[in-house]
């Protein structure tokens, strides 16, 4: 069975330009995170969605927004970036209730901000 | 607030060496806790998981981590290295309060297993 797959790989934006990244869940999960993961540091929460709601939000800007597609793949969008939203961005999916606390990885969109 | 704390920034140690990596967690709640690796240029896999139940777990490629309530931690321990092993390694904790899956990380261990 497929993994959790992101797109694009890497990405090279200049500031203040906005940046879309994608990711699709593992067949039959229904929840998606995405977290973001500066260079030397832990992987830090950014959101959560199930059935295309915001359930979880982490402690960044307004100019950080995703949502949630029908078939449960999910964007997430950076608008006016700056130099130090580079980073590795991650999306996990995972069932929902008891078993929300076992997540898989993407292996990530490397984001760099020149 | 919450937060996972990492002891050891890095941790080298020569092949076929036992290997401790450091976490303790702060909570006055119950948690999940979780190890996952990191190889370089990929995303983070899962390693082991406490969820209930037995306080010692274990993975398949040999490493465990033991629960210790009292003393909030989740050392994870391996008796012998493989350099297959060099990698970065989280520790992380979900709150039991609740669906919330909100993974919080620690800072991570760079274990380097040298020849």
């Amino acid at each position: 069975d497929a993994g959790v797959t992101q797109s694009p790989t890497h990405l090279i934006k200049t500031r203040g330009q906005q940046v879309t990244l994608r990711c699709s869940p593992i067949s039959g999960h229904k929840s998606v995170s995405w977290y973001q993961q500066v260079l030397g540091q832990g992987p830090q929460f950014i959101f959560q969605y199930y059935e295309k709601e915001e359930r979880g939000r982490g402690n960044f800007p307004d100019r950080f927004s995703a949502r949630q597609f029908p078939n449960y793949s999910s964007e997430l969008n950076v608008n006016a970036l700056l130099l130090g939203d580079s980073a590795l961005y991650l999306c996990a999916s995972s069932l929902w209730g008891p078993a929300l606390q076992e997540q898989y990885f993407g292996p990530g969109t490397r984001l760099t901000v020149t | 607030a919450q937060s996972v704390t990492q002891l050891d920034s890095q941790v080298p140690v020569f092949e076929e060496a036992p290997v401790e990596l450091r976490c303790n967690y702060s909570s006055s709640v119950s948690v999940y806790l979780f190890w996952y690796v990191q190889y370089p240029n990929q995303g983070l896999q899962l390693l082991l998981k406490y969820l209930s139940g037995s306080t010692l777990v274990e993975s398949i490629n040999g490493f465990e981590a033991e629960f210790n309530k009292s003393q909030t931690s989740f050392h994870l321990r391996k008796p012998s290295v493989h350099i297959s092993d060099t990698a970065e390694y989280f520790c992380a904790v979900i709150h039991g309060s609740g669906n919330t899956g909100k993974l919080i990380f620690g800072q991570g261990t760079t274990l380097q297993v040298k020849p």
